[in-house]
């Protein structure tokens, strides 16, 4: 069975610095998906940066990128410019590409900027 | 990315009574999902709401207790039923795109606290 791993469960970072959050998963699977996801305050969750297992390209968003190291199994989020905005919780997924459409989080990380 | 709602946004039961939540999408979508995230905890799957059929249940949730509508494509309920205590969470509903990466948009959720 997949897992996912986050094991920092509370990160701080000063207003403008970059900060990264750690993601691990274990599968013997070849085809998946990760993805990470913010939950602010307000519980809505919201889709960051998705990536392929297949694409050896880290993804982009703006700040937000990630480092992808398929043999090792470690999916990190870095956020550059870190703003008041981004303080959330973060969450890691991973999604088989076998055909099922089920996620498997990993615990979060809360994220605290400081002014 | 679709739209979700859900209602209530929040509600206080007495333990042994029944709540009913929502979860409306404003487009068509064919897999709707419901998950719990407890206090401080990661988002757990509850089961697949497949329309027009019973809906899939994760291990460890059973019908009786977490039942599910899925009238048409764009609506769900679940119930929680004979509430306890230990029900207090936050339930959210989430929706499977059908792009590429099938990644899956959540609603705002449903804080339940029961006394």
């Amino acid at each position: 069975a997949q897992t996912v791993t986050q094991s920092q469960p509370e990160m701080s970072v000063q207003e403008a610095e970059t900060v990264t959050l750690s993601c691990t998963y274990d599968t013997s699977e070849s085809d998946y998906y990760l993805f990470w996801y913010k939950q602010p305050p307000s519980r809505q969750m919201i889709l960051v940066i998705r990536q392929e297992a297949y694409k050896q390209q880290n993804a982009t968003e703006n700040r937000f990128s990630v480092n992808f190291q398929k043999a090792a199994k470690s999916f990190s989020l870095k956020i550059s410019d870190s703003q008041l905005g981004d303080a959330a919780m973060y969450f890691c997924a991973y999604r088989s590409g076998s055909g099922t459409y089920k996620y498997i989080f990993g615990t979060g990380t809360r994220l605290k900027v400081l002014a | 990315s679709a739209v979700i709602s859900q209602k209530p946004s929040r509600d206080i039961c007495q333990r042994g009574t029944s709540l009913t939540i929502q979860c409306q999408v404003d487009s068509q979508v064919t897999m709707m999902f419901w998950y719990r995230q407890q206090p401080g905890q990661s988002l757990t799957l509850i089961a697949t709401a497949n329309q027009g059929s019973e809906a899939t249940y994760e291990s460890g949730f059973v019908i009786d207790k977490f039942p599910i509508s899925r009238p048409n494509l764009t609506f769900s309920t679940l119930t929680v039923s004979n509430m306890s205590p230990e029900d207090s969470s936050i339930y959210l509903c989430s929706v499977r795109d059908g792009g590429i990466f099938n990644e899956q948009f959540f609603g705002p959720g449903t804080r339940l606290t029961v006394l």
